[in-house]
């Protein structure tokens, strides 16, 4: 089965440029969906089909997909972007799978 | 405004059954496809089943297959999970989520607050 592996946790000064990364084989052949998830909430989805913003998310917050790697980016972080933040991709057409998720800190 | 809500989690035996519901309002129901995602605390989500909007295609984690059955009912704008041969690694919050752009591919653009099931003896 496919697996999305992103790392546990990333930090980032305030103001600063945030990257979290979703690894997967050739990912950069599927389209890759984007969560944020703060404590005791539903995940929102922040980027969708690798670059996409739905209305209501920043522009701060944008989506690259190439490769082995997908990467969020987050400009200009603020306290209230620190959550889990999780990758969304296809297996084959038939399951969708999500990586384990990053902790972003705002420092 | 788009609205999920899920309902009929609880406390089940294992290898008890359970039948979990989905709400929707705020959107036409018959036309987007719909999934059950759950999600234990502190864990990334794990995708349970999808169904596609006319209830045709319906795909399963494998983890899941055999035992849970995803059903829709467009004139009650309701979905559904039927959970036979529960077991204690089935215990999460299930979250039931509408797809954005078909089935497969697409993300999840509307979440509902998810219900907690939870298998023990």
């Amino acid at each position: 089965s496919y697996t999305l592996t992103q790392p546990l946790s990333v930090s980032v000064a305030l103001g600063q440029t945030a990257r979290i990364t979703c690894g997967g084989d050739n990912i950069g052949s599927k389209f890759v969906h984007w969560y944020r998830q703060r404590p005791g909430q539903a995940p929102v989805l922040v980027i969708y089909r690798d670059t996409n913003r739905p209305s209501g998310i920043p522009e701060r917050f944008s989506g690259s997909n190439s490769g082995n790697t997908a990467t969020l980016t987050i400009s200009g972080a603020q306290v209230g972007d620190e959550a889990d933040y999780f990758c969304q991709a296809w297996d084959s057409g038939t399951a969708a799978v999500f990586g384990g998720g990053t902790k972003l800190t705002v420092l | 405004e788009v609205q999920l809500v899920e309902s009929g989690g609880g406390v089940v035996r294992p290898g008890g059954s359970l039948r979990l519901s989905c709400a929707a309002s705020g959107f036409t129901f018959a036309h987007y496809g719909m999934s059950w995602v759950r999600q234990v605390p502190g864990k990334g989500p794990e995708w349970v089943s999808g169904i596609n909007w006319n209830g045709i295609s319906t795909t399963y984690a494998d983890s899941v297959k055999g035992r849970f059955s995803i059903s829709r009912d467009d004139a009650k704008n309701s979905l559904y999970l039927q959970m036979d041969s529960l077991r204690a690694e089935d215990t999460a919050f299930y979250y039931c989520a509408r797809l954005m752009e078909g089935y497969s591919g697409s993300a999840v653009d509307y979440w509902g607050q998810g219900t907690l099931v939870t298998v023990s003896s």
